[in-house]
């Protein structure tokens, strides 16, 4: 089966760095998406990784290593606006979307 | 502004009534998602059309249906509401059915009593 794991809840403080692991079992890959939700609100697309390496924008990065099947969000400088869920989506053989449950950040003064 | 739009963003459901959730898309983006996101899961693929006058079963279709009419709407229809389709359903869009990501629409919550 299709499967990916992400924790399901962080706690980081303001002004730090946090690491949100992702790793994914699929039938196939067609590229791996990270995406934040805040609560009560639609998903919004952060990232896009198809190959291996380190993707940097702004405070947001995305790594990813396809033979590990294994990727990560990386937040630097954290604010208070960034807590929220981070979604990880995989895009299978069907390019078809797999998505984790997404973890939930929570940001602390 | 560009965008995709759903409608209702709430609704509370008689079991056993047929409803339909609304969505139109003014990115003339070819390929349209149906998802249904529940408390600790991922989101769900329902039913996914990747151009105009073709869909197709996602991950959990049973219970629901869609048409693509034309490029800019999809609406999703539940025959017969049930309680486990209590949820929050967001439609999604994107250019192409590769890289590109997709764009969500606000969410429908819908509760089936």
């Amino acid at each position: 089966g299709q499967n990916i794991d992400q924790p399901t809840e962080m706690t980081a403080t303001e002004g730090a760095i946090v690491q949100i692991n992702c790793t994914y079992q699929t039938s196939g890959f067609n590229g791996l998406f990270w995406y934040q939700q805040h609560a009560g609100e639609a998903p919004t697309f952060l990232s896009y990784n198809v190959l291996d390496g380190l993707e940097e924008k702004g405070r947001f990065s995305s790594f990813l290593s396809r033979s590990k099947g294994y990727s990560y969000l990386l937040l630097k400088e954290l604010q208070m606006k960034d807590s929220a869920s981070y979604l990880c989506a995989v895009r299978d053989s069907n390019y078809q979307l797999i998505w984790g449950a997404g973890t939930k950040l929570i940001i602390k003064p | 502004i560009a965008g995709i739009t759903q409608a209702p963003t709430s609704q509370i459901l008689a079991a056993g009534r047929r409803m339909t959730l609304r969505c139109t898309q003014d990115m003339r983006h070819n390929a349209m998602y149906w998802y249904r996101q529940d408390l600790g899961l991922g989101l769900r693929l329902i039913h996914y059309s990747n151009t105009a006058g073709t869909t197709g079963k996602g991950e959990v279709p049973d219970g629901y249906s869609v048409s693509r009419a034309n490029t800019d709407d999809f609406p999703l229809t539940l025959a017969s509401a049930v309680p486990s389709q209590t949820s929050v359903y967001f439609c999604a869009s994107s250019a192409g059915t590769g890289g590109t990501e997709a764009f969500f629409g606000q969410g429908t919550r819908l509760t089936v009593v």
